[in-house]
């Protein structure tokens, strides 16, 4: 076990919704980053918050977006979901923001799935 | 821009041999480099990490890899593997900021 939790585990939807993912990490860790798994593109950063403020973007596309709330927890919210954002999402955490040798930690992931 | 090449996406071995995934890194800067192991249906594991401080880095589970700049290289080892070693194996070149960027992945099969 990791520490870092995310809900749903599971997300089944239609083409055109919105959904929510949310993550909590670690307890003492600052920074979040989330990441899409599929077969096509493999594993790709999306977006790293470090204590309530944007850090870094990856290849996210604008119908996606991110937060992270003063009690440290992440949401992620996608939009106008296509069939092609059907992916494992996974979100990881870390103590530090800047410097590359902070290990993180990724919890289990939410699989969505869009039909 | 950091890259990660991982040569082979499927490796097979038997228990008991030798298992070696292979990882190839670019990157303009002193690089920190991990290894991440996906067991079906689960999230990522670090099983280590290298930051400079040994060539030569051991992780969990008996394996260990080996940093070497001048073939920009960081392969995954363990000298026997075990069943239980199935799984899919990730190397990941971490930026300034900390994002990861992955290989492709290497998924490990054991044959008894």
């Amino acid at each position: 076990d990791s520490g870092v939790t995310q809900t749903p585990k599971h997300l089944i939807t239609a083409t055109g919704q919105r959904v929510t993912l949310r993550c909590s990490p670690r307890s003492g860790d600052l920074s979040v980053y989330w990441y899409q798994q599929s077969l096509d593109q493999g594993l790709q950063f999306l977006i790293q918050y470090y204590n309530g403020e944007e850090r870094a973007k990856g290849n996210i596309l604008e119908r996606f977006s991110a937060q992270q709330f003063p009690d440290l927890h992440s949401e992620l919210n996608l939009s106008s979901l296509e069939l092609g954002d059907s992916a494992l999402y996974f979100c990881a955490s870390s103590e530090g923001g800047q410097g590359g040798s902070y290990e993180q930690y990724f919890g289990p992931g939410t699989r969505l799935t869009v039909t | 821009a950091q890259s990660v090449t991982q040569l082979g996406s499927h490796v097979s071995v038997s228990e008991g041999a030798l298992v070696l995934l292979r990882c190839n890194y670019s990157s303009s800067v002193p690089p920190y480099l991990f290894w991440y192991v996906q067991y079906p249906n689960q999230g990522l594991q670090l099983l280590l990490k290298y930051t400079s401080a040994a060539t030569l880095v051991k992780g969990i589970n008996g394996f260990e890899a080996e940093f070497k700049k001048s073939e920009t290289s960081f392969h995954l080892t363990k000298p026997s593997a075990h069943m239980s070693d199935a799984a899919e194996y990730f190397c990941a070149v971490s930026e300034t900021g900390g994002k990861l960027i992955f290989g492709q992945g290497t998924e490990l099969s054991v044959k008894p």
